[in-house]
């Protein structure tokens, strides 16, 4: 299994700000990524956080918004740029071990007003 | 791309009955299927997965069947109890947990 610690756990941001949210892993993990869950809703990819290179976005995604960064293979950040109400969500880390299981952060939940 | 749909969106069980949640799925070459429970305010967690070469895999009170020629997978949880009560999302991918693809959820309630 892997301990994943995000910060923040939570915050509330004023519209057009900008918040960085960091993934810490107890251990090397070669797949790393990033999820959006929508107040009530499934989860959804944003992107594949890589280590060495430039993140791998899903449709719909877009690097200039949702800036990552992975500098080595226990840590990545996630920003979220220009921040509006429709950002309101809970944004997931989640890593895979090699054995197909996906574990997940406990999440950080982001309110902007 | 992958596309998961999954029923129902809420499902209310007596304590002690069955509950079945039902998922299909649209890529063909998926053949990874996790089922992840997540409780209120909690992270998912995995409860149960099973790969395309196996139809059926049970765990005590949890069972998930997968039919690859329908495209369509279903988890059982036999003798609910009321910490059975969260949200279940079924997911599929094609190369073990990468790029899964995620259901929209199904919301247990289990009634004491």
């Amino acid at each position: 299994s892997a301990v994943i610690s995000q910060k923040p756990s939570r915050d509330i941001c004023q519209r057009g700000t900008s918040l960085t949210i960091q993934c810490q892993v107890d251990s090397q993990v070669t797949m790393m990524f990033w999820y959006r869950q929508q107040p009530g809703q499934s989860l959804t990819l944003i992107a594949t956080a890589n280590q060495g290179s430039e993140a791998t976005y899903e449709s719909g995604f877009v690097i200039d918004k949702f800036p990552i960064s992975r500098p080595n293979l226990t840590f990545s950040t996630l920003t979220v740029s220009n921040m509006s109400p429709e950002d309101s969500s809970i944004y997931l880390c989640s890593v895979e071990m090699g054995s197909g299981e996906l574990f997940f952060g406990e999440g950080s939940r982001l309110t902007v007003l | 791309g992958e596309n998961v749909e999954q029923h129902p969106s809420t499902l209310s069980v007596q304590e002690g009955d069955s509950a079945v949640i039902k998922c299909t799925y649209s890529d063909s070459a998926s053949n990874y299927f996790p089922w992840y429970k997540q409780e209120l305010g909690k992270r998912p967690q995995l409860i149960i997965d099973i790969r395309s070469n196996v139809g059926e895999k049970k765990d005590q009170r949890i069972a998930v069947t997968l039919n690859k020629t329908a495209k369509h997978f279903s988890l059982h949880i036999t003798e609910t109890q009321p910490e059975d009560s969260a949200v279940y999302f079924c997911a599929a991918s094609w190369f073990r947990g990468n790029m899964l693809t995620f259901g929209g959820g199904t919301r247990l309630m289990v009634k004491p």
